[in-house]
This record gives C-alpha cells, sequence and structure tokens, in this order.
C-alpha cells in the first residue's frame, strides 16, 4: 500500500504570505495525485487532479506541481478562506483501482 | 447541477449493522463511479472503497474487506454502503463523492455514532 505523508502538519501563516504544502509518497504515484481542502464542518472539496490542474471554480492563487513520489500545493498569496485543512490523495495504477489520503496539513492564520 | 444527498444520521450498538444512502441528481448516475470516504472525530480521512455505477464492480479498501458492502440502485441514482459487526472505532462521518478520477462532488456527510 502507498503511503502519502504530508508536510508540515500545520502551518501558521498570514493573509497574503504564499503557502507551500508537501506531499511525498512511500513509491512513484505517476500523477495520479489530487489534493483536496476542508473547512470544519464541511465535506472535502477537489482542489487540484493530476497534480497540476485545477478543478472547476478553484481560483488561479491555487497551483499543483510534482510527479513520481514529490508533489506541492502552492497558494500564491492567501485569503482569510484559505485557512483550512488539506489533503493530497493518491490513485494506484495498479488494479485494483485503490485510493489512500495523506494525513492533512493545517493552515492557521499566525 | 449535481448533487449528492445523504441519509441521515444514525446511532447504533455494537455489533450491529448501518446502511447509508447516497441519491445523486443532476448528471448520468451511470456513468461515474461512487466512492466512500469515512472521517473519525478529529481525524484524517480514510478511503474505504468505490463502486462503478455502471456494471456494480467494487473494490474495497483491505482494513475493510468482509464487513463493508457497496451497491447502487440505477432506476433511483442512489448509491448504499453497509458496513456491518460496528464497533465504537466505526464511529465517523460518512461521505460519499462521485468519482470521475479524483472525487469531484461530495455529499453532505452522515455521522454514524456506535455507542452502547
Amino acid at each position: 500500500e502507498i503511503v502519502l505523508t504530508q508536510s508540515p502538519a500545520t502551518l501558521s501563516l498570514s493573509p497574503g504570505e504564499r503557502a507551500t504544502l508537501s506531499c511525498r509518497a512511500s513509491q512513484s504515484v505517476s500523477s495520479y495525485l489530487a489534493w483536496y481542502q476542508q473547512k470544519p464542518g464541511q465535506a472535502p472539496r477537489l482542489l487540484i487532479y493530476d497534480a497540476s490542474n485545477r478543478a472547476t471554480g478553484i481560483p488561479a492563487r491555487f497551483s499543483g506541481s510534482g510527479s513520481g513520489t514529490d508533489f506541492t500545493l502552492t497558494i500564491s498569496s492567501l485569503e482569510p478562506e484559505d485557512f483550512a485543512v488539506y489533503y493530497c490523495q493518491q490513485r494506484s495504477n495498479w488494479p485494483p483501482e485503490m485510493y489512500t489520503f495523506g494525513q492533512g496539513t493545517k493552515l492557521e492564520i499566525k | 447541477q449535481v448533487q449528492l444527498v445523504q441519509s441521515g444520521a444514525e446511532v447504533k450498538k455494537p455489533g450491529a449493522s448501518v446502511k447509508v444512502s447516497c441519491k445523486a441528481s443532476g448528471y448520468t448516475f451511470t456513468s461515474y463511479g461512487i466512492s466512500w470516504v469515512r472521517q473519525a472525530p478529529g481525524q484524517g480521512l480514510e478511503w474505504m472503497g468505490w463502486i462503478s455505477a455502471y456494471n456494480g464492480n467494487t473494490n474495497y479498501a483491505q482494513k475493510l474487506q468482509g464487513r463493508v458492502t457497496m451497491t447502487t440502485d440505477t432506476s433511483t441514482s442512489t448509491a448504499y454502503m453497509e458496513l456491518r459487526s460496528l464497533r465504537s472505532d466505526d464511529t465517523a462521518v460518512y461521505y460519499c463523492a462521485r468519482k470521475t478520477g479524483p472525487f469531484d462532488y461530495w455529499g453532505q456527510g452522515t455521522l454514524v455514532t456506535v455507542s452502547s
């Protein structure tokens, strides 16, 4: 089973700053990597899929990069509504099709 | 617009079963899979498995094999997740999500509490 490790566990920043979140896989996941945002009491929201593609309606300040085992979610200039928990997710390319999530990074206001 | 509406909160005793529903609308139900994800209180997301709404094929997370069954009713565009032999550590919010590769639309979540 592929394990995803996110870092840091908590990131404290101020509005307007740049956020860089990391997700490392225990083995290559090619580009099948997605990022989700979750706010308290809400369902997760898809931000990025296939490592670098923004989902419908996602602002351009969110960007994803990476391939293989190392991936990054960047928020170029934090807005107040961006403070939330972020999860990465991988999809295995081998049958059967399986998914795993990272443990999450909490982005909090400094 | 795409919507996934889940059934309401449940309280169950240890050893019992629970069945959560997820009614889809706003898209062709059989064109996508439905995945189930759960989240224990204060914890992260755990993938449980998925079902093809086209042919009913399923893949379950290994840790839940033998206790979980996912089904669909294409006549009502509804997906179901049944979890048996409930334990206290099954207490969680259970989400359904449309699977297009990633999970692009999510239900509102169903709280399942397992308590004696």
